[in-house]
């Protein structure tokens, strides 16, 4: 069975940290696909990133960068220089390839990111 | 470009009622997918539409049901309400072809069960 664990319950930085979420997962299949998506307090979940199995290069999206290592079965997401808008529930999420098109997703508990100004 | 659209944004049901929620997915979109979010959780997964057929479900029983309509707009129902129904339901439309396209979610809809 596939899980997704995110350790960090609540983060609280002043703006400009930098801040890091942790994310590890847990699947038996070797295609699978990685998401982190951002829910501010609105509701709406809003897609950041998506990585395949395949790729481990990290990617860098302004001031969001994030670490795919397979070895530790982690996928974590950086914000550098934090900024109060940052603010909000952050997810991460797994889903594995049963054969094509888009997956039910399994997601963490999320990290509600607390930015002070 | 319309974004996913659910309805209504509220609903406050009391326990052994049934109910229906309405989902429009993103334009260009053919799978629609619904999560059950509880207070304080990440979102689980309830099942997935694709060419008007379940293609794919989560751990939730068969009070949960759904359709999907020959426009790709979907419906969740959920019979026999319990108090733990109280969630913000999800749903979250995609390309049902190719590598795992990303999901694309509206903004919810909260049901209160008293």
């Amino acid at each position: 069975a596939q899980k997704v664990t995110q350790a960090q319950t609540e983060i609280s930085v002043v703006e400009k940290e930098d801040v890091t979420l942790d994310c590890v997962y847990e699947t038996r299949d070797t295609t699978y696909y990685l998401f982190w998506y951002k829910q501010p307090p609105s509701g709406e979940l809003v897609f950041l990133i998506r990585r395949n199995s395949f790729d481990e290069q990290n990617e860098i999206s302004g001031r969001y960068s994030w670490n795919f290592q397979k070895s530790t079965s982690s996928f974590n997401f950086t914000i550098t220089a934090s900024q109060v808008v940052d603010s909000a529930v952050y997810f991460c999420a797994l889903s594995e390839n049963s054969g094509g098109g888009a997956d039910g997703l399994t997601f963490g508990k999320g990290t509600h990111l607390i930015i002070q100004p | 470009d319309a974004g996913v659209t659910q309805s209504p944004t509220h609903l406050i049901k009391t326990r052994g009622q049934q109910v229906t929620l309405r989902c429009s997915p993103k334009s260009g979109h053919d799978t629609v997918s619904w999560y059950q979010q509880a207070l304080g959780q990440g979102p689980q997964f309830i099942f997935q539409y694709y060419e008007e057929e379940e293609r794919q479900r989560g751990n939730f029983p068969d009070r949960f049901s759904g359709h999907q309509f020959p426009n790709y707009s979907s419906e969740l129902n959920v019979n026999a309400l319990l108090l733990g129904d109280s969630a913000l339901y999800l749903c979250a439309s995609s390309l049902g072809r190719g590598d795992n396209q990303p999901q694309h979610f509206g903004d919810g809809t909260r049901l209160s069960i008293l």
